[in-house]
């Protein structure tokens, strides 16, 4: 069964510093990736989606992921964190099979410092 | 631009009663699923349908029941409710047709089983 690991479950950063979020798969062959984002007492909104093709996606707010097949691996970025950005992340993968259902990973709450 | 609708955004329930949550989309999508979101556990699938008259079950299926008898509505109904099902529920539709079609997300119902 597919499964999805966010090792961090809360991250601090300060505002303007650089951010990375981790994210493994663990799926016999190349899943759908996805990155959402939660703010608080909302649903969650898309950052950005890796089918095939060029490994570096560009989502929205400034964020990007890169795939690493050879990590299953799917590592969120932000180069500038904003105030804003503050929010819960989720990574979540999707099987190319019926059920199409989203899998996610446990999440991971980032905190911004001024 | 409603997207996907769910109602209502809160309710607390007693340990026996029943009640049935709504999701509604205007996208014309295909698939509809349901899903609960539990504090470090990310999101877990309920039930999914794949069009109207189909469904069928997720990770998580007992004690919920849904139906699918229009494209647009997607209810979940709990027949006897349990603390246990105290959580936020999450309602997501998709274009069905291919796999890698995003998934958008209502904004949730926080449910209470006292």
């Amino acid at each position: 069964a597919q499964s999805v690991t966010q090792p961090d479950i809360h991250i601090t950063v300060s505002e303007g510093a650089s951010l990375e979020l981790r994210c493994n798969y663990s799926y016999g062959a190349t899943p759908y990736l996805f990155w959402y984002v939660q703010s608080p007492g909302q649903g969650l909104q898309l950052l950005l989606k890796y089918f095939s093709g060029d490994t570096l996606v560009q989502g929205i707010k400034g964020f990007e992921a890169e795939f690493k097949r050879s990590q299953s691996s799917f590592n969120l970025r932000k180069p500038s964190v904003h105030w804003s950005d503050a929010a819960e992340y989720f990574c979540a993968v999707k099987m190319d099979t019926g059920r199409r259902a989203l899998t996610f990973g446990s999440g991971t709450r980032l905190q911004v410092q001024p | 631009n409603a997207g996907v609708t769910q109602t209502p955004k809160f309710q607390v329930l007693k340990t026996g009663q029943s009640m049935t949550l709504q999701c509604a989309q205007d996208m014309n999508h295909e698939y509809m699923s349901w899903y609960r979101q539990d504090p470090g556990m990310g999101l877990r699938l309920i039930h999914y349908s794949v069009g109207a008259g189909i469904t069928d079950q997720g990770e998580v299926p007992n004690g919920y029941n849904v139906s699918r008898s229009t494209t647009e509505d997607f209810p979940l109904r709990l027949l006897s409710a349990a603390p246990s099902q105290t959580s936020v529920y999450f309602c997501a539709s998709s274009l069905a047709r291919t796999s890698n079609q995003p998934q958008h997300f209502g904004d949730g119902t926080r449910l209470s089983i006292l």
